[in-house]
């Protein structure tokens, strides 16, 4: 069985630009989540959507949006990048809402300059 | 406020030197603890969840138990292969049910 994948897995951007990651979760897979890992902060939950609905959401601006298409594939996008925005992306992707056992994509490293 | 706290940060082990790492976590309500492995460059690897204090699930040479307000990974004579951050995550019951993760123990055995 396929993994989670996430697209592209490196970005570099400008200030001020807006970028969309990509994330197609495992076959069968209906609830795809989002996280920001940065070295400081570690693993923050972003949203979470299930069967292209937004049921979670964390505590990040308003720059920070997401959707999910009918096949469960999921897109971030961001908005007027900032310096502190770099970061990796993870995708995760579980049979239901409900957390248990997610399983991570390999992420998106994005580098605002 | 939620809260997943991580010790230690980073550990150091000779290969076959048994040790465990501790994850507190302090949220409104335990729905399930998570551990995950995560290697350099990559995204975290499920590895566990418990549910209920007195729980425990293993693994190889990893065995992950639960209390009501701490969990602890063992890791039993380690090997090089078993280096990575080990990653520890709380869902609270109700509410916002986010996933809180700690920060992190950066485990090395080396050979």
């Amino acid at each position: 069985k396929a993994g989670v994948t996430q697209t592209p897995r490196y970005l570099i951007k400008t200030r001020g630009q807006q970028v969309t990651l990509s994330c197609s979760p495992i076959s069968g897979h209906r609830s795809v989540s989002w996280y920001q890992q940065t070295p400081g902060q570690g693993l923050q939950f972003l949203f979470e959507y299930f069967s292209e609905t937004q049921r979670n959401k964390g505590n990040f601006p308003g720059r920070f949006s997401g959707r999910q298409f009918s096949n469960s594939r999921s897109e971030m996008n961001v908005s007027t990048l900032e310096l502190g925005d770099s970061a990796l992306y993870l995708c995760a992707s579980s049979l239901r809402t409900s957390r248990r056992e997610q399983y991570f994509g390999p992420g998106t490293r994005l580098t605002v300059t | 406020e939620d809260q997943v706290t991580q010790s230690p940060e980073a550990l150091r082990l000779q290969e076959g030197e048994s040790s465990s790492l501790n994850c507190s976590y302090t949220v409104s309500g335990l729905r399930g603890l998570f551990w995950y492995r995560q290697d350099p460059g990559k995204g975290p690897e499920f590895l566990f969840t418990l549910y209920s204090a007195g729980e425990e699930k293993e693994k190889e040479r990893l065995k992950a138990t639960l209390t009501k307000k701490e969990s602890f990974l063992h890791i039993t004579a380690p090997k090089p292969e078993d280096s990575a951050t080990y990653l520890c995550a709380a869902e609270p019951q109700g509410g916002s049910e986010k996933l809180v993760f700690g920060k992190g123990t950066k485990l090395t055995v080396n050979p």
